[in-house]
């Protein structure tokens, strides 16, 4: 298994401002995922974080609203950008360690 | 294209009554993984199962039992004798190797046992 801890665990924050989340991992990893859950939704793919390289983002998401850093192999942060109350939503990131996809505890975010 | 189709967006029962939660998949891979998770009003997504494409074999953990059919893309699970504290969303997921690590979310099943 692998141990994920994720922080903040929660925040409200004013619209118009930034928030970054942390990703760390108890032992090196290739891939590392943020998934978003808009309230009362399904888990969504931000983005895969790339260790060495930019992150690759999927369709809807951009990395100016989304940066996301990788330094090295056990750790990821991603910052949302400019909030507006429709970023409310649960964050998590995800690591793959063949063949398991680990989750950790979320980040629960409040736009007002 | 992957897709996972959670069709009961909710469902209710009263306690100590067996519940059956759908689950139905499409991928174009022959290997890939399946998975249950339970997300509980606190957030944090708990793992519940994973299994291969290719053990079909049904499995039982105490009260959980989960039915694998490659013939009609369905991994079932079915909670015997429900409590409260089954209450929460349950997602199921699909994991395949062309997309490894990037796992694919049915829209999720929220249930609520009565006591």
């Amino acid at each position: 298994s692998a141990v994920i801890s994720q922080k903040p665990s929660r925040d409200i924050c004013q619209r118009g401002t930034s928030l970054t989340i942390q990703c760390q991992v108890d032992s090196q990893v290739t891939m590392m995922f943020w998934y978003r859950q808009q309230p009362g939704q399904s888990l969504t793919l931000i983005a895969t974080a790339n260790q060495g390289s930019e992150a690759t983002y999927e369709s809807g998401f951009v990395i100016d609203k989304f940066p996301i850093s990788r330094p090295n192999l056990t750790f990821s942060t991603l910052t949302v950008s400019n909030m507006s109350p429709e970023d409310s939503s649960i964050y998590l990131c995800s690591v793959y360690r063949d063949p398991e996809a680990f989750f950790g505890q979320g980040t629960r975010l409040t736009v007002v | 294209a992957q897709k996972v189709t959670q069709a009961q967006t909710e469902i209710s029962v009263v306690e100590k009554e067996d519940v059956t939660l759908d689950c139905v998949y499409e991928t174009r891979d022959t290997t890939y993984y399946l998975f249950w998770y339970k997300q509980p009003p606190s957030g944090e997504l708990v793992f519940l199962i994973r299994r291969n494409s290719f053990d079909e074999q049904n499995e039982i953990s105490g009260r959980y039992s989960w039915n694998f059919q490659k013939s009609t893309s369905s991994f079932n699970f079915t909670i015997t004798a429900s409590q409260v504290v089954d209450s929460a969303v349950y997602f199921c997921a699909l994991q395949s190797n062309t997309n490894a690590g990037k796992s694919t979310f049915g829209d999720g099943t929220t249930l609520t046992v009565k006591p």
